[in-house]
């Protein structure tokens, strides 16, 4: 069974300074989707970067951008220029053709002004 | 430009009780879901849809039924709540080009 993990619950980045989430995966699949969905207060679920596994190039969204690294099963989020408005939980989501979309536990950051 | 709408946002229920938690695309998807927040749990799935007329269990499908009668709605329902279903209900649907996944607002309930 596919399982997602997210081993840092809390963590907290000053303004203005660069922040990486983990996130690590484990399937049998070599063909699959991944995706960091942003949960803000005010609870609304949005899509923030998604990466096809079978591009070795990593995604990039302006200040988001991902490390994609396919062999460790290993899809960390790097958010640059932190902002206030970026607090939120944070979940890692995977996706092959099941339709089943398996998300992680979630990190809580807080950006510190 | 809706997206995807649940309603009621809020809902307090009396253990026993039953109730329906209504989600509605106007998105055309054909793949709808619908998923419970825990803290310290993530989302967890509890149906799917993969088209009008169709529904399936997810990971955690127990005290829940679902209907897809028509394309854009896909129907929670709770025939006697526990205490143990309080949380943060959300219905999302899949589109778009690879995929991803719209959400609606999310749905509080609290069983007393």
């Amino acid at each position: 069974a596919q399982t997602v993990t997210q081993s840092q619950p809390e963590m907290s980045v000053q303004e203005a300074e660069t922040v990486t989430l983990s996130c690590t995966y484990d399937t049998s699949e070599s063909n699959y989707y991944l995706f960091w969905y942003k949960q803000p207060p005010s609870r609304q679920m949005i899509l923030v970067i998604r990466q096809e596994a079978y591009k070795q190039q990593n995604a990039t969204e302006n200040r988001f951008s991902v490390n994609f690294q396919k062999a460790a099963k290993s899809f960390s989020l790097k958010i640059s220029d932190s902002q206030l408005g970026d607090t939120a939980m944070y979940f890692c989501a995977f996706l092959s053709g099941t339709y089943k979309y398996i998300f992680g536990t979630g990190t809580r950051l807080k950006v510190l002004a | 430009n809706a997206g995807v709408t649940q309603t009621p946002k809020f809902r307090v229920l009396k253990t026993g009780q039953s109730m329906t938690l209504l989600c509605a695309q106007d998105m055309n998807h054909e793949y709808m879901y619908w998923y419970r927040q825990d803290p310290g749990m993530g989302l967890r799935l509890i149906h799917y849809s993969v088209g009008e007329g169709t529904t399936a269990k997810g990971e955690v499908p127990d005290g829940y039924n679902v209907s897809r009668l028509k394309k854009q709605n896909f129907l929670l329902g709770l025939e006697s709540a526990a205490p143990s279903q309080t949380s943060v209900y959300f219905c999302a649907s899949r589109g778009g080009e690879v995929g991803e996944l719209f959400f609606g607002e999310g749905s509080r309930l609290t069983v007393l």
